[in-house]
């Protein structure tokens, strides 16, 4: 079946950089586009980005316009992971990142997002 | 940027109810284009409704959307002890937005 296993908890320093993994399994890597979300604690869902994994064209990210410039999403289609790095992390940065396949096989990234990784906390303190 | 707003913020019913949940977006969406999502404390969201109003593989009947344009509402005919929950409306665009939740607590 689809999973979605993604890397462990993180603490980190305002600042610092941090990237969190998330390796697809089940189904074939570069057929399906991945969304990052996150949450923070107690609040509610906010997308982060969505990455094409396909290895048939130049990678293709696109993200949040309030991360611009901080955020960055890559593949490995050697291990069918996916990664999230988020720079110049600030307090409200802390939250709970989820990966989330695209549910549309071939599709344009613009469909509803199935299944979901278990999530990663991320923690900025000083 | 399309804005999603939920009501009510929390509902609060006996198991047997029947709950109605509402999703108003600030500018019209293509009812192919919004889903509805249940998270658990600790966990990750689940899909049940894609398309304004299919439910999702497994997901049991009681759950129905319906709606378009700018209103979409969750149905949950009769709950259960497992349907109380957060419930998250979201559209899938090229920027996806998402509401900012219904708490369904036991009354």
């Amino acid at each position: 079946q689809v999973q979605l296993v993604q890397s462990g908890a993180e603490v980190k320093k305002p600042g610092a950089s941090v990237k969190v993994s998330c390796k697809a399994s089940g189904y074939t890597f570069t057929s399906y586009y991945m969304h990052w979300v996150r949450q923070a604690p107690g609040q509610g869902l906010e997308w982060v980005g969505t990455i094409n994994p396909s290895g048939v064209s130049t990678i293709y990210a696109r993200y949040a316009q309030k991360l611009q410039g901080r955020v960055t999403m890559t593949r490995d289609t050697s291990t069918s992971t996916v990664y999230m790095e988020l720079g110049s992390l600030r307090s409200e940065d802390t939250a709970v990142y989820y990966c989330a396949r695209d549910a549309t096989h071939y599709g344009s990234g613009v469909s509803w997002f199935d299944p979901w990784g278990q999530g990663t906390l991320v923690t900025v303190s000083s | 940027e399309i804005v999603l707003t939920q009501s009510p913020g929390t509902l609060s019913l006996s198991p047997g109810e029947r709950a109605t949940l509402s999703c108003r977006a600030s500018q019209s969406v293509s009812s192919s284009y919004l889903a509805w999502y249940q998270q658990k404390p600790g966990q990750a969201p689940r899909l049940l409704i894609y398309g304004a109003s299919i439910r999702a593989t497994g997901i049991p009947d009681r759950f129905s959307g319906s709606g378009s344009g700018t209103d979409i509402t969750l149905t949950i005919s009769r709950l259960e002890p497992e349907d109380f929950a957060v419930y998250y409306c979201q559209q899938y665009g090229s920027s996806p937005t998402f509401g900012q939740g219904t708490k369904v607590e036991i009354k």
